[in-house]
C-alpha cells in the first residue's frame, strides 16, 4: 500500500458525459501528479499540483481540468468524454522538497467510456 | 525534449534464470533520476529501483540491479534468480532533477513472462 488513495476504482460512463476522479496523497505530500495510461498513448503525464497551485502541464486536453484543495487532495475533471478517453488514470504524490524524487502511485481509476 | 525508449516489447525467462531489460533515454540535462517500475496484473505501479545520474555506482535492490551507462544514455535492469512473481510489465522512467516539476517520462514498457 503506497498510502495514496484514488476513488472510484472503476467508472463506466457514456460519451459526452462528465466525471470527477479523486485522489488523496500520502500524508504530508505536497505534490500531486496525474498520469493517463492508455493502449495507444502509453503512460503519459497530464498535470502536477504543488500545495494547491498548478505546477506543470503535460499532454492534458482542454476538456480536462484539475485542482488541488487546501487539504491537499486533488480532483481530475474530465468532460465531454470521448471513447478515446477510456484509460487508467493514476495519481501519484511526493513530498515536494528537493532531493528524493520518488513518486508514490495510487491504485488508479479505470475509466470506460461507452 | 526528453524521451525514453524500451525496444523490447516482450521478454521471457525461465524461473531461477537471469534476464536483462533494456532502456535508453535522451536528455541534454546532467542531473536526473532514472527508475524502473513494475506493473503486475493488478495494475499497481511499484517502484523497483532508482538511480541518481550523479552516482557512478550502479543501484542494487536484492535480486534487481541496474547497469547505468551515462555516456551511452543506457539504463538496463537485470533480474537475477527470476521468480514467478516477477512476471509483469516493466517501465523505465526518467525524471529531471532540477526545474519546477519532477514529472516522470515513461518508456513503452516491456512485458516479462516467467516460465516455470
Amino acid at each position: 500500500d503506497s498510502g495514496v488513495t484514488q476513488t472510484p476504482k472503476h467508472l463506466i460512463t457514456a460519451t459526452g458525459q462528465r466525471v470527477t476522479l479523486r485522489c488523496s496523497p500520502r500524508s504530508g505530500d505536497l505534490s500531486v501528479y496525474w498520469y493517463q495510461q492508455s493502449l495507444d498513448q502509453g503512460l503519459q503525464f497530464l498535470i502536477q499540483y504543488y500545495n494547491g497551485e498548478e505546477r506543470a502541464k503535460g499532454n492534458i486536453l482542454e476538456r480536462f481540468s484539475a485542482q488541488q484543495f487546501p487539504d491537499l487532495h486533488s480532483e481530475l475533471n474530465l468532460s465531454s468524454l470521448e471513447l478515446g478517453d477510456s484509460a487508467l488514470y493514476f495519481c501519484a504524490s511526493r513530498p515536494g522538497g528537493l532531493g528524493d524524487n520518488e513518486q508514490f502511485f495510487g491504485p488508479g481509476t479505470r475509466l470506460t467510456v461507452l | 525534449a526528453q524521451t525514453v525508449t524500451q525496444s523490447q516489447p516482450e521478454m521471457s525467462v525461465q524461473e531461477a534464470e537471469t534476464v536483462t531489460l533494456s532502456c535508453t533515454y535522451d536528455t541534454s540535462e546532467s542531473d536526473y533520476y532514472l527508475f524502473w517500475y513494475k506493473q503486475p496484473p493488478s495494475r499497481q505501479m511499484i517502484l523497483v529501483i532508482r538511480q541518481e545520474a550523479y552516482k557512478q555506482q550502479n543501484a542494487t535492490e536484492n535480486r534487481f540491479s541496474v547497469n547505468f551507462q551515462k555516456a551511452a544514455k543506457s539504463f538496463s535492469l537485470k533480474i537475477s534468480d527470476s521468480q514467478l512473481g516477477d512476471a509483469a510489465m516493466y517501465f523505465c522512467a526518467y525524471s529531471f532533477l532540477g526545474g519546477a516539476t519532477n514529472k516522470l517520462i515513461f518508456g513503452t514498457g516491456t512485458l516479462l513472462a516467467v516460465q516455470p
